[in-house]
């Protein structure tokens, strides 16, 4: 059983459509992340929910809409798809904040614009 | 803000050490490392929080200088598996504090 789940693991589209992420966790945590890794491999985090309440919320473009609809699933709705939306988006999970304890990152959703 | 990481490669021969370094700007309350191997996820290693405690598992390990906001990873009689790239990621102290990634460290193990 998958820990943290991530579906699609790739999407090709055009610029300008418009796409989804889906993420669930199986491990009862309360905490869950958006994070972007773009191509230098340099990993961001976008947004970070906790029982469902948007906590973190970076400096994203507002055609990125998070939305959690329980503790165990986050969804990542990108308007408008752009050439530079093109990276590898990480859902991950953790028991608490996060700041002291593990995170378990999902396999990755590579989006690629063209 | 992004803490930076030192160096950015490091080239191995099976059974050598490494020591990569993770430093911060700003106050810390806990350090992780993480590796991920090309094309996976990132896994978590270790953790550390503030205290200047010293953490291990197996041959890897870790220092937290809270002092100097530094901290290091120390890779002792390294193995292939050890290959992949090592993140370093840092919060603050407050309840609902971000962890922010350093830009990463390549380490390479060669037979």
């Amino acid at each position: 059983d998958t820990a943290v789940s991530q579906t699609p693991k790739y999407l090709v589209t055009q610029m300008g459509n418009d796409k989804s992420i889906k993420c669930e966790q199986n491990l009862g945590h309360d905490t869950m992340y958006w994070y972007k890794q773009d191509s230098k491999k340099f990993l961001k985090i976008m947004f970070s929910y906790n029982n469902k309440e948007l906590i973190i919320n970076e400096t994203v473009p507002n055609r990125f809409s998070p939305k959690s609809p329980d503790k165990a699933h986050l969804n990542l709705h990108i308007n408008s798809l752009e050439l530079g939306d093109s990276a590898v988006y990480f859902c991950a999970s953790s028991l608490g904040t996060g700041v002291t304890g593990e995170l378990f990152f999902g396999e990755g959703s590579r989006l690629t614009v063209l | 803000q992004q803490p930076v990481q030192s160096p950015q490669a490091v080239i191995l021969r099976e059974g050598e050490d490494a020591v990569i370094n993770c430093s911060s700007s700003k106050a810390l309350y806990s350090v992780h490392w993480y590796r991920q191997k090309h094309g996976e996820a990132p896994v978590f290693l270790m953790i550390l929080l503030k205290g200047g405690e010293q953490k291990g598992h197996e041959k890897i390990s870790a220092s937290f200088n809270e002092k100097k906001q530094q901290s290091s990873l120390y890779l002792t009689a390294s193995q292939l598996s050890y290959s992949g790239t090592y993140f370093c990621g840092t919060a603050g102290g407050t309840s609902y504090g971000k962890l922010t990634f350093g830009q990463g460290t390549i380490l390479t193990v060669h037979p």
